[in-house]
């Protein structure tokens, strides 16, 4: 069965950068989009950005270029940096697989709730 | 963006109530439409992909329609375990965008 694990601090400083990882078990890195997906206390879901197999990205424009996101195929593992966080950085941050030709999100892992704070 | 509207933002039903929750993309993103269950705590789902197709797995009193700006999703007779959010996403183009979703209530 193919499983997604968020991993990473639950407490970031402001100011300071936001590194989480997502690790795939049960299954290979193939030819598909992996994505970082957030959600703020009481908001709605924000799409953050993708990394293709090939190592190519793309981003929402809402992070004003503090995002990266990287993918070790080595390790099957999906990683992202923020950086210069605050508050409204402050949410559950989700990884999750798409399948291009089918356009949805069919493998999401559990979330990870990270926190801005002092 | 394209905003992603979905309606109603929350619904009372009961067990074995039909159900449809309404979601309005703000531009034409053609079948590149999810839907998705979410419960707390847990991974959310996928339903429904490419706007009307279910999900390996998913039951099949799930179903959906609709193409370009408006897209229904349908539950014909409701179960204890749907009682949970439900929410769209457009992957016609970046960024994806997700409607605020709909909370089904018993």
């Amino acid at each position: 069965q193919v499983q997604l694990k968020e991993s990473g601090p639950g407490l970031v400083r402001p100011s300071g950068t936001l590194s989480l990882t997502c690790t795939l078990s049960g299954g290979s890195i193939g030819t598909y989009y992996w994505n970082w997906v957030r959600q703020p206390p009481g908001k709605g879901l924000e799409w953050i950005g993708d990394v293709f197999t090939t190592g190519s990205t793309t981003y929402n424009p809402s992070l004003r270029g503090r995002g990266t996101i990287s993918l070790d195929t080595s390790k099957k593992q999906l990683s992202l940096n923020l950086s210069s966080v605050t508050a409204a950085d402050t949410a559950i941050y989700y990884c999750a697989r798409l399948d291009s030709g089918y356009g949805g999100f069919d493998i999401w892992g559990q979330g990870t709730l990270v926190t801005v704070s002092s | 963006d394209i905003q992603m509207t979905q309606s109603p933002p929350s619904v009372s039903a009961s067990v074995g109530d039909r159900v449809t929750i309404t979601c309005r993309a703000s531009q034409n993103v053609n079948t590149w439409l999810a839907w998705y269950q979410a419960k707390p705590g847990k991974a959310p789902k996928l339903l429904i992909y490419a706007a009307s197709r279910l999900q390996s797995g998913v039951p099949s009193r799930f179903s959906a329609s609709g193409s370009g700006t408006l897209f229904t999703l349908t539950i014909s007779s409701l179960q204890p375990e749907d009682f949970a959010t439900y929410f769209c996403q457009q992957t016609n183009n970046y960024p994806y965008t997700f409607g605020l979703g709909t909370t089904l209530e018993i």
